[in-house]
């Protein structure tokens, strides 16, 4: 199985500022045959299911704002926030799509400095 | 508008039974994959199943192999779960997903509110 591994577990950040959540995979998930990064990010608010964010490792998901953005390839990918705002608090997961079993790492706890 | 509508959740004996049910709506169901994800109270999430698009192609994670079956019926637009043998830590809310895709390997673009089961005497 590919054990995917967040960090860090918590993280708060000030309002306008950037945050950064990384995101790192046991084995790569970059496709040979596509170039594709089967890499998810997730944002999940309390009492809420998860709502996909990010695909492809970099893709954003329609109705995402711009300030949400991913990156990296292979083995290690980020979660950028480019300027948090309050409703971004929210805890954040990463996901490898690439083998069954999909794995999910632990999840980033984002809150407001 | 996409909807996935989960029922079935409860509370049930360690040893028992349980069948999940998700209405889907707004897309044409057997063009897709699904999923279910599950996560215990307070924890992240986890995969449990996910069912090719026909029903033929049926995978599961190894912590609930042999005691959960995944299933749909491509007629009534309804994917299930049914659950035996529950254990203390199947407890969890159960969500039902959409693969973002027609095939497999794509991410969860579409999450029910959830199911909530729990195994306790």
């Amino acid at each position: 199985d590919i054990v995917m591994t967040q960090s860090p577990d918590s993280l708060a950040v000030s309002l306008g500022e950037r945050a950064t959540i990384n995101c790192k995979s046991s084995q790569s998930v970059l496709s040979s045959s596509n170039n594709n990064n089967y890499l998810g990010w997730y944002q999940q608010k309390p009492g809420q299911p998860p709502k996909l964010l990010i695909y492809w490792a970099s893709t954003r998901e329609s109705g995402v704002p711009d300030r949400f953005s991913g990156s990296g390839s292979g083995t290690d990918f980020t979660l950028s926030i480019s300027s948090l705002q309050a409703e971004d608090v929210a805890v954040y997961y990463c996901q490898q799509y690439y083998s069954i079993p999909y794995t999910f790492g632990q999840g980033t706890k984002l809150e407001i400095k | 508008e996409v909807q996935l509508l989960e029922s079935g959740g409860g509370l049930v004996q360690p040893g028992g039974s349980l069948r999940l049910s998700c209405a889907a709506s707004g897309f044409t169901f057997s063009n897709y994959v699904m999923s279910w994800v599950r996560q215990a109270p307070g924890k992240g999430l986890e995969w449990v199943s996910t069912i090719s698009g026909s029903g033929s192609r049926t995978y599961y994670a190894d912590s609930v192999k042999g005691r959960f079956t995944i299933s749909r019926d491509n007629s009534k637009n309804r994917l299930y779960l049914q659950m035996n043998s529950l254990r203390a830590e199947d407890t969890a809310v159960y969500y039902c997903a959409k693969d973002r895709g027609g095939g497999y390997n794509y991410p969860n673009d579409y999450w029910g509110q959830g199911a909530l089961v729990t195994v306790s005497s």
